[in-house]
């Protein structure tokens, strides 16, 4: 069965620093989503993502953070100067068709730990 | 704006008993999507059944169904013949019917079966 795969699945950082979190979503999926996961708290939308454009982002999805297609298979978060509070599950998730009939499938995660 | 509210932080079972983890929505929307997931202690978000706002049947996957009562907006998920795999986080979403739009969480409740 296809699945959403996310590399790397550990990522330490320092504060200050950029990252990149990588994820290639279902080939055949058209919209992707990034999500985080504050260790054992609610999974929360940051960044939903379609035909190389923004569709919907929350509030936590500020200025430090952006997204990208680069090419035709990966679909990047990247995070441009990390504080400790970003330090959490990182997923990344994919849907057919972005409707509501359209579940969302979702990588491993990569736990980003910043110090 | 939508609201998915999972007032049960945690529910034990023991197996091959039957469990109902509730779950309860709030939208102004005629047409969504209602899902559940389930997140084992490692970490991996794993789609498990899902309920249209316009389907009459309750859905059902193998030994999940999902109890739709759309006037009183609840979506609660029974596990039958509950099985020691089955401990781990579940949490119920929603999404509403405009493409890319967030698929929104509940806070999640923790299942522990015992043998």
């Amino acid at each position: 069965e296809p699945e959403v795969t996310q590399t790397p699945s550990h990522q330490v950082t320092q504060m200050g620093q950029e990252v990149i979190l990588r994820c290639v979503p279902i080939s055949n999926h058209l919209y992707f989503y990034w999500y985080r996961q504050i260790l054992g708290q609610k999974v929360e939308f940051l960044v939903s993502f379609y035909n190389n454009e923004i569709s919907e982002k929350s509030e936590i999805f500020d200025d430090q953070f952006s997204v990208e297609r680069p090419d035709g298979s990966n679909f990047t978060l990247k995070i441009r100067s990390t504080k400790l509070e970003d330090s959490a599950m990182y997923f990344c998730a994919s849907s057919e068709t972005g409707g509501e009939n359209s579940p969302l499938h979702f990588g491993n995660g990569t736990r980003l730990t910043v110090t | 704006a939508q609201k998915i509210t999972q007032t049960q932080p945690g529910m034990f079972v023991q197996e091959k008993e039957a469990v109902t983890l509730d779950c309860t929505y709030d939208t102004s929307d005629q047409s969504y999507g209602l899902f559940w997931y389930k997140q084992p202690s490692s970490g991996e978000m794993i789609f498990l059944i899902y309920q249209g706002s316009y389907d009459e049947q309750n859905a059902t996957e193998g030994r999940y169904s999902l109890n739709f009562q759309k006037a009183r907006k609840s979506a609660n998920l029974v596990i039958s013949a509950s099985q020691l795999g089955d401990s781990a986080m579940y949490f119920c979403a929603m999404k509403l019917n405009q493409a890319g739009t967030a698929l929104i969480f509940g806070k999640g409740t923790t299942l522990s079966v015992s043998s």
